[in-house]
């Protein structure tokens, strides 16, 4: 099976622009979760989705949204970049068989680089 | 306080080592993950207890649910095991996918 996919790998924007990243999660994921990570606060959970619902939600800004699609595929939007939303944002994706509760194994994507100029 | 603290934060081995990493956390979990970090950001779940011990290869993971305490051991350590080593919970309140992370420990083996 192919591994998390995440497009693109490197991003450079300006403040104020906005930007969507694409998360695609192992086939059969019905959970997909996004992280930014920064060298000054680490790693940092933005939000979960599963099955199209956003099920968790991370102490992040409302600039800062995410969808998904039916078939689990998975974009997060920032808008008006700041120079501080500059990171490694990740999405994992889970199969959480037992109808989507309890914990299951996160499975990462490779990263997308964004750097706000 | 951070929920999740680890310990040490670097660690500097030869090659062939016995390897301890130590995570605290204050939170109740449903469940305990040890993530490894290369460089270039590519994270790969080690694995996920939330009891007893776990093994896979030279990799053992244990966890005491009482003294809210987990160890990750690498036996026989080698120079490719270098890498961030980070503990994440998932907070026992609700189901899901949310993983609460500490700070990491960067381990270099030397040959």
């Amino acid at each position: 099976k192919a591994g998390v996919t995440q497009t693109p790998r490197y991003l450079i924007k300006t403040r104020g622009q906005q930007v969507t990243l694409s998360c695609s999660p192992i086939s059969g994921h019905r959970s997909v979760s996004w992280y930014q990570q920064t060298p000054g606060q680490g790693l940092q959970f933005l939000f979960e989705y599963f099955s199209e619902t956003q099920r968790n939600k991370g102490n992040f800004p409302g600039r800062f949204s995410g969808r998904q699609f039916s078939n689990s595929r998975s974009e997060m939007n920032v808008s008006t970049l700041e120079l501080g939303d500059s990171a490694l944002y990740l999405c994992a994706s889970s199969l959480f068989l037992a109808g989507g509760y309890g914990s299951d194994t996160q499975y990462f994507g490779p990263g997308t680089r964004l750097t706000v100029l | 306080k951070n929920e999740v603290e680890q310990s040490p934060q670097n660690l500097t081995a030869q090659e062939g080592e016995f390897i301890t990493i130590n995570c605290s956390y204050s939170v109740g979990i449903s469940a305990l993950h040890w993530l490894q970090q290369h460089p270039g950001g590519g994270i790969v779940s080690l694995f996920m207890l939330s009891s007893g011990k776990k093994k896979h290869g030279r990799l053992i993971a244990t966890i005491n649910i009482q003294e809210k305490h987990s160890s990750l051991h690498i036996t026989a350590s080698h120079p490719r095991d270098s890498a961030v080593y980070i503990c994440a919970v998932n907070s026992g309140e609700t189901s899901g996918s949310r993983l609460t992370f500490g700070e990491g420990t960067q381990l270099t083996v030397n040959p």
